[in-house]
């Protein structure tokens, strides 16, 4: 099973919005609701975002938002700020014989 | 609050066994799936295995498959990872997880440990 596909990097200036988008195959992203995001800081554990394409945990800002159309689902985060500043890897249930692939990650730099 | 505290890791030469532990607090443990996820150095996440809450069912990924075996202790709230015939590449933080809903399984994972850092290397 290979990693869903992702931008290496993304930036944009505080206000802005920005998407990340996360790229599979029918057998993952584009089968299944259970799609999420994470958001990773140097040296931290990653702290779950949204989960089931478009859900938002308690306590995560609602700048971030999530969607998906066919294969490939998308990270908003809108009204960008500097604590936005990580590493975001998106993850998905697949159907192969290893069950869970996360993305291959995204920088995000608020310039 | 909810807590997990990854330990275990260190050196260990190619071919040894290493065993991971999570303990658990601050929830009621027998009702939510576990996983473990790691993090190779300068690298992206890797999902590796996953409990079930009655520990009856388990997954793993194909990259570890026959070599680690996850395992729980509902009466200790605690999650195993044993790791056998290490290789360089299981270089990596190894993370615990816990699933986000209990008495589900959706694939995602609302707390993690700290981490504890696995070395093979001879």
């Amino acid at each position: 099973q290979s990693a869903l596909t992702q931008p290496a990097s993304v930036s944009g200036s505080p206000g802005q919005s920005i998407t990340i988008s996360c790229t599979g195959t029918s057998s993952d992203v584009g089968g299944y609701k259970y799609v999420s995001w994470y958001q990773q800081h140097p040296g931290k554990a990653p702290k779950l975002t949204i989960y089931d394409v478009s859900n938002r945990p308690s306590g995560v800002s609602n700048r971030f938002s999530g969607s998906k159309s066919g294969n490939t689902a998308s990270l908003t985060i809108s009204g960008l700020q500097a604590e936005d500043e990580a590493d975001y890897y998106c993850g998905s249930y697949t159907s192969s014989s290893t069950p869970y692939v996360f993305g291959t990650g995204t920088k995000v730099t608020v310039l | 609050q909810v807590q997990l505290v990854d330990s275990g890791g260190g050196v260990v030469q190619p071919g040894r066994s290493l065993r991971l532990s999570c303990a658990a607090s601050g929830f009621t443990f027998s009702t939510y799936s576990m996983h473990w996820v790691r993090q190779a150095p300068g690298k992206g996440l890797e999902w590796v295995a996953v409990i079930s809450s009655d520990g009856n069912h388990d997954y793993y990924a194909d990259s570890v498959k026959g070599r680690f075996t996850i395992s729980r202790d509902n009466s200790k709230n605690t999650v195993y990872l044993q790791m056998n015939s290490l290789r360089a590449e299981d270089t990596a933080v190894y993370y615990c997880a816990r699933e986000t809903r209990d008495h589900e399984t959706l694939w995602a994972f609302d707390y993690w440990g700290q981490g504890t850092l696995v070395t093979v290397s001879s």
